[in-house]
């Protein structure tokens, strides 16, 4: 298995530009999970799936911020309208199921908000 | 919310050194994880570890989840393993992970 894709790798925008990061997870995994990193505030999990529905999203920091999970294979994450405050690294993760099990992480997406 | 304390917040090894790192966490908790992620940014999860204790090679971790905490030993260091670790509680109640600040570790040749 090729593990968890993300794209794009880096992206660099500008204020108020819609950002959206795509993730595939696993195959066979049932849970996916969305995380960001920033200096200021470390490790944060924004929002996590199971069977391709929202179980937690109380990370999510506000309404700009957008997640789907349309079928097993894609998520995205939409941020609309972007802020430079949005700069951080979001990783993509997948689980067989839940919390409780190993996650596997992509290699994360590089926000730059101008 | 829970507050996850992780000590130390640096540290230096030479290699071949054995190293513990700590969690404190505030309130009881359904889960317990420990990530390591390297200096490329990669993240990968340890372990899971409510309680008890497990072993996977080197690497130990033991949770006293009545004492709200939780111990990763490392024996015989080698310079792959420097990066941050990272422990993450989920609170019981919640359905959510909170991330501890992290200890960074250095394992020098």
């Amino acid at each position: 298995d090729a593990g968890v894709i993300q794209s794009p790798r880096h992206e660099v925008t500008e204020m108020g530009q819609e950002v959206t990061l795509r993730c595939k997870p696993i195959s066979g995994h049932n849970s996916l999970f969305w995380y960001r990193q920033t200096m200021m505030r470390g490790l944060e999990l924004l929002i996590y799936f199971n069977n391709n529905v929202p179980i937690d999203d109380s990370g999510m920091p506000e309404d700009r911020f957008s997640a789907k999970m349309p079928n097993a294979s894609f998520s995205t994450l939409k941020i609309q309208p972007s802020e430079p405050r949005d700069s951080a690294v979001y990783f993509c993760a997948s689980s067989l199921r839940g919390l409780g099990n190993e996650q596997f992480f992509g290699p994360g997406t590089r926000l730059t908000v101008l | 919310g829970i507050q996850v304390e992780q000590s130390p917040p640096d540290l230096i090894l030479q290699e071949g050194a054995n190293s513990t790192l700590r969690c404190n966490f505030s309130d009881s908790v359904n889960n317990l994880q420990w990530f390591h992620q390297n200096p490329w940014g990669q993240l990968i999860n340890l372990f899971y570890i409510p309680s008890g204790t497990k072993q996977n090679g080197r690497l130990s971790a033991t949770t006293v989840a009545t004492e709200r905490y939780s111990l990763l030993y490392i024996s015989s260091s080698q310079t792959t393993d420097s990066g941050v670790y990272f422990c993450a509680v989920e609170a019981r109640g919640y359905s959510t992970l909170t991330f501890g600040k992290g200890t960074m570790l250095l394992v020098s040749p």
